[in-house]
């Protein structure tokens, strides 16, 4: 069974300028999540999609920060625009439900820089 | 709000050795859950273990075996026989139980662990 992939790994920006990160969570999976893990610290909760609906953004810039998974399926994860802050790793999870509480399976993460 | 606590930024082992990790979480709530992660430098988290807090029995997988104080709000791993290929970063996190909605993990801040020949 193939594993979330996340895509691209790395990516360096300049400061201001826009970026978006792209998701495919394992076949199946209902639920996927955004997380942001910041350099010596664990990751945090960005967004929670349950199919294409939001359950939980309530740790999202949202001046900066968009998600979207308009089928169900793969998301993106946009940030405009980028702030030095914003420099840290992007991992994606999935899991079957969050009804019933299946575990979570990370992606091999963004690792991103801003300059 | 839920929180953890790893007080160990770094610890190290002999290979062949036991080492215990520490955890401490806050909560209000009864039912939730408790895992270890392992993050090696490829960055992908991995699931070590998971402990459901109505169990009073310890959760164990192979090497890998946890000591679950509920009322002291403790979580410790124990990995015995280390070997090279537990060297990563280990988080401890938090998830809420089926009946507080939503299943967001929180996680602390990380112990790395180096181990030694």
């Amino acid at each position: 069974e193939a594993g979330v992939a996340q895509s691209p790994r790395y990516k360096i920006i300049e400061k201001r300028q826009s970026v978006a990160f792209w998701c495919n969570p394992i076949s199946g999976h209902a639920t996927l999540y955004w997380y942001q893990q910041i350099l010596g610290q664990g990751p945090k909760l960005l967004i929670q999609f349950q199919n294409n609906g939001v359950v939980d953004d309530s740790q999202l810039p949202k001046d900066r920060f968009s998600a979207e998974r308009l089928k169900g399926v793969d998301s993106t994860l946009k940030i405009q625009p980028a702030k030095l802050e914003d420099s840290a790793v992007y991992l994606c999870a999935s899991s079957l439900s969050q009804v019933l509480g299946y575990e979570q399976y990370f992606g091999p993460g963004t690792r991103l820089t801003v300059t | 709000a839920q929180t953890v606590t790893q007080s160990q930024p770094e610890m190290s082992v002999q290979e062949a050795e036991t080492v215990t990790l520490s955890c401490t979480y806050d909560t209000s709530e009864s039912d939730y859950y408790l895992f270890w992660y392992k993050q090696p430098p490829s960055r992908q988290m991995i699931l070590v273990i998971r402990q459901e807090a109505y169990k009073q029995q310890n959760a164990t997988e192979n090497r890998f075996s946890v000591n679950f104080q509920k009322a002291a709000k403790s979580f410790s791993l124990k990995i015995s026989d280390s070997q090279l290929g537990d060297a990563a970063m280990y988080f401890c996190a938090y998830r809420r139980g089926l009946t507080g909605g939503g299943n967001k993990l929180t996680f602390g801040t990380g112990t790395q662990l180096k181990v030694e020949l």
